[in-house]
């Protein structure tokens, strides 16, 4: 089973100063891991993923995310939030070695953490 | 512009009728999903299907049906036996099984329902 957790209903931050949303999974296999940005009452857009290689994974918007295997974590970060980042973000897991065409494709979500930067 | 269009954005029914919710894509994505989003709880994943006259129960599948007719195209229905319909829906798709599918997902803008 797989499993997202993202510890923080709402993160703060001004303007300008550094962006840092947290997530931590939990797979039996491997993991797949993707960010997504939400705007209110919008679909979800792609920010990044992680699949192999490099730990520290650049995205769009500035976002990058960096892999720690051993605490089983995916932290996002932004090196100056803009009051534009303001959205829902959320965290996805997928166990890349599951093999049945049951679960292929299927993301765990976390439940989200919104994010209010102040001018 | 190759996307996924879901209509209508805003719902509004009564209690008792069954609606429909449309997705359509144009990515020539084999696999397709339907959400459902409510807040403080993330997605959860209703129906999906990754190949055509083919589909699976997610987590929260009562009260819902779906059919995959044509590969663009994977409506839901909300049915009256879905006690709390109110929500917002999220459908999206992935390229499927075939290639060096990491299983990202591309999600419509939404459907919101609110029941009367």
């Amino acid at each position: 089973a797989q499993s997202v957790a993202q510890p923080e209903d709402q993160v703060n931050v001004a303007e300008g100063n550094p962006l840092t949303v947290k997530c931590t999974y939990s797979v039996s296999g491997n993991p797949y891991l993707f960010w997504y940005v939400q705007y209110p009452n919008r679909g979800l857009q792609f920010l990044l993923k992680y699949i192999t290689g490099d730990n520290l994974v650049k995205g769009s918007y500035g976002f990058e995310a960096e892999f720690n295997k051993s605490q089983t974590s995916f932290h996002l970060k932004k090196p100056s939030a803009l009051v534009s980042d303001s959205a829902l973000y959320f965290c996805a897991v997928r166990d890349s070695t599951e093999g049945t065409t049951d679960s292929w494709g299927k993301l765990q979500f976390g439940a989200g953490t919104q994010v209010v930067v102040t001018p | 512009d190759g996307g996924i269009t879901q209509s209508p954005k805003y719902l509004f029914r009564k209690e008792g009728q069954n609606v429909t919710l449309s997705c359509e894509q144009n990515l020539n994505h084999d696999a397709m999903y339907w959400y459902r989003q409510d807040p403080g709880q993330g997605l959860r994943l209703i129906y999906y299907s990754h190949i055509v006259n083919d589909f699976q129960k997610g987590d929260i599948a009562e009260g819902y049906s779906v059919s995959r007719e044509k590969k663009e195209s994977f409506p839901l229905t909300v049915t009256s036996a879905q006690k709390n319909p109110t929500a917002f829906y999220l459908c999206a798709s992935s390229i499927g099984l075939a290639g060096m599918n990491t299983g990202e997902l591309f999600f419509g803008e939404g459907s919101r329902l609110t029941v009367l």
